[in-house]
């Protein structure tokens, strides 16, 4: 059974900085492309983060470009997002995702993030 | 970016057939997607490639179109496909519509 399970997330100031980790388990992590997608309180989705099978190529979404960083340990199975300059706009929950072609075919329960003072 | 347009709620009652369209700002060839999404939950897979049925989903659900216009067909609704029901393409990076929710009448 394919799992997605995030951490990392609560309450941060604006200007600092959180990592958000993503456990998989259930398939052979280093196969497929991952993403971030995050999902503000009562809004919809907005992709966040790319990155391939082998970490060799990652792509953002503008908002973030410079402030967010998308990585993956293959060795562990793990997926991560180091958020820095954190700004109020980024509240949201944050879901890890795996991508089969072109389409997100498993997303984790997700993980809230609260960037306030 | 390709903007994606959905209609914000539709009312139904089960048994009935309701179609959810989505819109797009240009052309997304059939990489159209659609995903369900229940209260407090992550969203699921329904549609994958505009009208290809996800793993275990019931035939209820079933998707059409290409170029920039797309409907999501349940037939017939259940109580349980109470949810909000999002449309995603992923042929100019990656966007998703506002969501459709879905509720009782």
């Amino acid at each position: 059974e394919v799992q997605l399970v995030e951490s990392g997330g609560g309450l941060v100031q604006p200007g600092r900085s959180l990592k958000l980790s993503c456990a998989a388990s259930g398939f052979t992590f280093s196969n497929y492309y991952m993403a971030w997608v995050r999902q503000a309180p009562t809004k919809g989705l907005e992709w966040v983060a790319s990155i391939t099978n082998s970490g060799g190529s990652t792509y953002y979404r503008d908002s973030v470009k410079g402030r967010f960083t998308i990585s993956r340990d293959n060795a562990k199975s793990t997926l991560y997002l180091q958020m820095d300059s954190l700004r109020s706009e980024d509240t949201a929950t944050y879901y890890c995702t795996r991508r089969r072609s072109s389409y997100i075919d498993y997303w984790g329960q997700g993980v809230m993030v609260t960037v306030s003072s | 970016d390709t903007v994606l347009t959905q209609s914000p709620a539709l009312a139904v009652s089960p048994g009935e057939r309701v179609t959810i369209s989505c819109r797009a700002s240009e052309s997304v060839s059939t990489l159209m997607h659609w995903y369900q999404q229940k209260p407090g939950q992550q969203p699921k897979l329904l549609i994958y490639k505009a009208s290809n049925l996800a793993s275990g989903v019931p035939a209820r659900f079933s998707g059409s179109g290409s170029g920039t216009d797309f409907t999501f067909t349940i037939d017939p609704v259940e109580a349980d496909d109470i949810a909000t029901y999002y449309c995603h393409q992923s042929w100019n990076s990656w966007t998703f519509g506002g969501g459709t929710k879905l509720e009782l009448k």
